[in-house]
């Protein structure tokens, strides 16, 4: 059974930059799939943040490419993800999800982790 | 980027009944990689359709998808009480990979 579980701070403050990981288990993350990175602002809609696959190829949403960076450890079978000069509206639920590779490129999520909230406040 | 509209934003019906949620796209969605996902309160989306009317694994097939290009349907042929949630189309044919607003299927 796959399982994903993030972790990491809860609270961050502004212009601080966000870090969390998600630890997979019951499947290798070096045998396929993408691995990808959903945050939901409370009360709201969903929306992607990026994907990277086991050999480092990743892909960023544009609006917030700036500020964003995955990474992937094989060895520890764990991804993460770092968001730069958080402001208020980076307060969300954060998810991390396997995704199908579709065409070479992310796509549906069919795991998900069951989120952690992240709240930015001084 | 492509842009998903949802609709209704709320549905109101009783078990029993049919649901039948639209989600239209800005462009044409690519060989209809679209999915459709469950959410209920304090969980995690789950995966109902994949491929516009795959359905995924385990899901009842009370729950079909349909539609082609920008125009895509998820019917829920007689809704059961666990059925009541919050339903988002997404679109995984170009990046960046978009989500629709959502659809709150509640209970009358």
């Amino acid at each position: 059974q796959v399982q994903l579980q993030e972790s990491g701070p809860g609270l961050v403050k502004p212009s601080e930059t966000l870090s969390l990981t998600c630890a997979v288990s019951g499947y290798s993350i070096s045998s396929g799939y993408y691995w990808g990175w959903i945050r939901q602002p409370p009360g709201k809609g969903l929306e992607w943040i990026g994907s990277i696959y086991h050999s480092g190829s990743t892909y960023y949403n544009p609006s917030l490419k700036s500020r964003v960076t995955i990474s992937v450890d094989t060895s520890k079978n764990q991804f993460s993800l770092k968001l730069s000069s958080v402001t208020a509206g980076d307060t969300a639920m954060y998810y991390c999800a396997r995704q199908f590779r579709v065409e070479a490129n992310p796509g549906r999520c069919d795991y998900w982790g069951q989120g952690t909230l992240v709240t930015v406040s001084s | 980027e492509i842009v998903l509209t949802q609709s209704p934003g709320t549905l109101s019906l009783s078990p029993g009944e049919r649901a039948t949620l639209s989600c239209r796209a800005s462009q044409s969605v690519s060989s209809n990689y679209l999915a459709w996902y469950q959410q209920k309160p304090g969980q995690a989306p789950r995966l109902v359709i994949y491929g516009a009317s795959s359905r995924a694994t385990g899901i009842p097939d009370r729950f079909s998808g349909s539609g082609s290009g920008t125009d895509f349907t998820l019917t829920i042929s007689r809704l059961e009480p666990e059925d009541f949630a919050v339903y988002y189309c997404q679109q995984y044919g170009s990046s960046p990979l978009t989500f629709g607003g959502g659809t709150k299927v509640e209970i009358k």
